[in-house]
């Protein structure tokens, strides 16, 4: 049984540039979310997706941050033109009715130099 | 938003004592969820919670879903250099599909 899993683990990049995580959540879970976190704080959740529809987005989701997950499968979040404040830990979870509880991902190490 | 307040912020306490820690929310939420994060990794669920006035155990772990709905406590019995970590309370309210998280309890064991 494979648990939640995340690629990149660490991303260091340039402000301006644009950057792609990737998730892929436990096989048989169709629920899908997002969270960042950033130092010292709780998770904040960004998106969520029911199979491939994304039913939910936070106000946090500015209009340079994108997620897609086209095949109910994986999910991508794309951030477009970096920013220093974008540096957080980006994490992916999943879940599965009924119970809905969330298992998250080693997540994703952001750095926008 | 929600606000879910933990307390306490932080804990240094020695091995083998036991551990109490708690978190309130201004919402009544009808899922509670506790987790641990260590450093560079993601949150792993210790315990969920579902009924007001549900108490679940998971080994040394206790977690109690409060009458108000509006509180959830975890206990750690017999603490062990391994528990050291961040802990996090979350909850979900009625038809909600994300979680609210707390701010953490950061438990330091001392062997």
């Amino acid at each position: 049984d494979t648990g939640v899993s995340q690629d990149p683990r660490h991303k260091i990049t340039k402000r301006g540039q644009n950057v792609t995580f990737r998730c892929d959540p436990i096989s048989e879970h169709n629920r899908l979310y997002w969270y960042r976190q950033t130092l010292g704080q709780g998770p904040e959740f960004l998106t969520y997706f029911q199979n491939e529809a994304q039913l939910e987005k936070s106000r946090l989701l500015s209009d340079r941050f994108s997620a897609e997950r086209p095949k109910g499968s994986f999910s991508t979040l794309e951030i477009q033109r970096t920013e220093q404040g974008d540096s957080a830990m980006y994490l992916c979870a999943s879940s599965r009715p009924p119970t809905g509880e969330q298992y998250f991902g080693p997540g994703t190490r952001l750095t926008v130099t | 938003g929600q606000q879910l307040n933990q307390s306490p912020q932080s804990m240094f306490i020695q091995e083998g004592e036991d551990v109490s820690m708690n978190c309130t929310s201004s919402s009544i939420f009808n899922t509670w969820l506790w987790y641990k994060q260590e450093p560079g990794e993601g949150p792993v669920l210790l315990i969920a919670l579902y009924k007001a006035g549900e108490l679940t155990s998971n080994g040394r772990l206790t977690a109690q879903f409060g009458i108000t709905r509006k509180d959830s406590f975890l206990n750690i019995s017999a603490s062990i250099p391994s528990d050291v970590g961040i802990y996090f309370c979350a909850g979900r309210g009625t038809g909600a599909n994300n979680l609210f998280f707390g701010t953490g309890t950061r438990l330091t064991v001392i062997p």
